[in-house]
């Protein structure tokens, strides 16, 4: 079935940075985009960016221009998330979501703190 | 960027209640809207896509509508599983995605 596996959970100290992977299956994955949402406890959804995962651009939601970075690794299924310079409001949960118009696959999110 | 407005924010309905949830969008955005249910500790679940498409395996009583800025997500006759939050999505002129502020859904 199609599905995106994360990574596990981490903990950092602030002004550190934090990788995240999201491992597709069950359907092509140059196929679709993929993109990057976030969402600290008790609050919405936050856009992050976008990947294609064919071409390999990207783009980022103002908010995080210099401190992210998306890539992917076609051979292995994979994308990843990298942000820089946590600081204790970067703690959430961070999802990847497959997207072809909206998002209809998530992967289940992963849990990252930022505390000294 | 275009702003996406959700309300209400929170409400309290009963089992068997018609629940109304409304996304309005800062300028027209077409079909390119979907809805969402989140519950606690877990990702996103797309209910609805093209504004009024329901999602494989979605219940019937979960239906969408609305056109150009404004947009509606109904629940016929509420269930106990369906007490959670809900999100709208618009993608038109993607990317970005924007989301709304989310309404959650409690028990009378």
């Amino acid at each position: 079935q199609v599905q995106l596996v994360q990574s596990g959970a981490e903990v950092r100290m602030p002004g550190a940075s934090v990788k995240v992977s999201c491992k597709a299956s069950g359907y092509t994955f140059t196929s679709y985009d993929i993109n990057w949402v976030r969402q600290a406890t008790g609050q919405g959804l936050e856009w992050m960016g976008w990947m294609n995962t064919n071409s390999g651009n990207r783009g980022y939601a103002q908010k995080f221009q210099g401190r992210i970075t998306m890539t992917r690794n076609t051979s292995i299924s994979t994308a990843y998330m990298e942000l820089y310079s946590l600081r204790s409001e970067d703690t959430a949960m961070y999802y990847c979501a497959r997207v072809w118009g909206s998002a209809d696959v998530w992967g289940q999110g992963t849990s990252v703190t930022v505390s000294s | 960027d275009i702003q996406m407005t959700q309300s209400p924010s929170s409400l309290s309905a009963a089992v068997g209640d018609r629940v109304t949830i409304t996304c309005r969008a800062s300028q027209g955005i077409r079909d390119a809207l979907a809805w969402y249910q989140q519950k606690p500790g877990k990702a996103p679940k797309r209910l609805i896509y093209g504004v009024s498409t329901l999602q494989s395996g979605v219940p019937s009583r979960f239906s969408g509508s609305g056109s150009g800025t404004e947009f509606t997500l109904t629940i016929s006759s509420l269930q106990p599983e369906d007490f959670a939050t809900y999100y709208c999505l618009q993608h038109n002129n993607y990317p970005p995605l924007t989301f709304g502020g989310g309404t959650k859904v409690e028990i009378k």
